[in-house]
């Protein structure tokens, strides 16, 4: 079974610069999330998607950063503006089930991708 | 607003020492508590899960205890060696399915 992946694994820009991360879940999982790592800190939580809703978005900074997960499989993360304080390890993880709350097998453990460096200039 | 809190930040043994991890919440009303462990420029691998109806879980040298009424799980490490160093992670998972990180505990193990 092929895990999460991600993509680029780097990327350097100069501030007020655009970039976008690109993820792919794990098949069969309708749950996906980016997170934010700062360096010596825990992933905080961006964005959680189920299939192509939205169940929660409370700390992305919404006046910069956007998110897409159109056909409820691969999604897209963009900044736009970037700041210095955006750099960052930037993580996309999935997890069963297909429908929220109401299966059995709603463990909702988590798999990560690689992450994507992000460094700002 | 759910809170996690890992104690100690930091910690280095000799080989062969058993070891505890400390994870802390704020929220009781949990779903479920999931181990992590990270390596330096990598992304995170999943260790352990324990439900909130589960008290313990365990796999090979790692064993996982979870206790919602006092609002504190711990990772158990035992015999621990060199390749054990990494950082580990605990994530809470509140009764909105939303996930919340503590700043996790970087383990060196030297030999």
């Amino acid at each position: 079974e092929a895990g999460v992946a991600q993509s680029p694994r780097y990327k350097i820009i100069e501030k007020r610069q655009s970039v976008a991360f690109w993820c792919n879940p794990i098949s069969g999982h309708a749950t996906l999330y980016w997170y934010q790592q700062i360096l010596g800190q825990g992933p905080k939580l961006l964005i959680q998607f189920q299939n192509n809703g939205v169940v929660d978005d409370s700390q992305l900074p919404k006046d910069r950063f956007s998110a897409e997960r159109l056909k409820g499989v691969d999604s897209t993360l963009k900044i736009q503006p970037a700041k210095l304080e955006d750099s960052a390890v930037y993580l996309c993880a999935s997890s069963f089930p297909t429908s929220f709350r109401d299966s059995p097998r709603a463990t909702y453990e988590q798999y990560f991708g690689p992450g994507t460096r992000l460094t700002v200039t | 607003k759910q809170e996690v809190t890992q104690i100690p930040a930091a910690l280095s043994v000799p080989e062969g020492e058993n070891l505890v991890l400390n994870c802390s919440f704020t929220d009781s009303a949990i779903y479920n508590l999931q181990w992590f462990r990270q390596d330096p420029g990598k992304g995170l691998t999943s260790l352990l899960l324990i439900q909130s109806s589960q008290r313990e879980q365990t796999s090979g040298r790692l064993n996982a205890s979870l206790d919602k009424s006092s609002g504190r799980s711990t990772l158990y490490i035992a015999a621990s060696q060199p390749g054990d160093s990494a950082t580990y992670l605990c994530a809470v998972r509140g009764g909105s399915y939303i996930p919340t990180f503590g700043r996790g505990t970087s383990l060196i193990v030297h030999p």
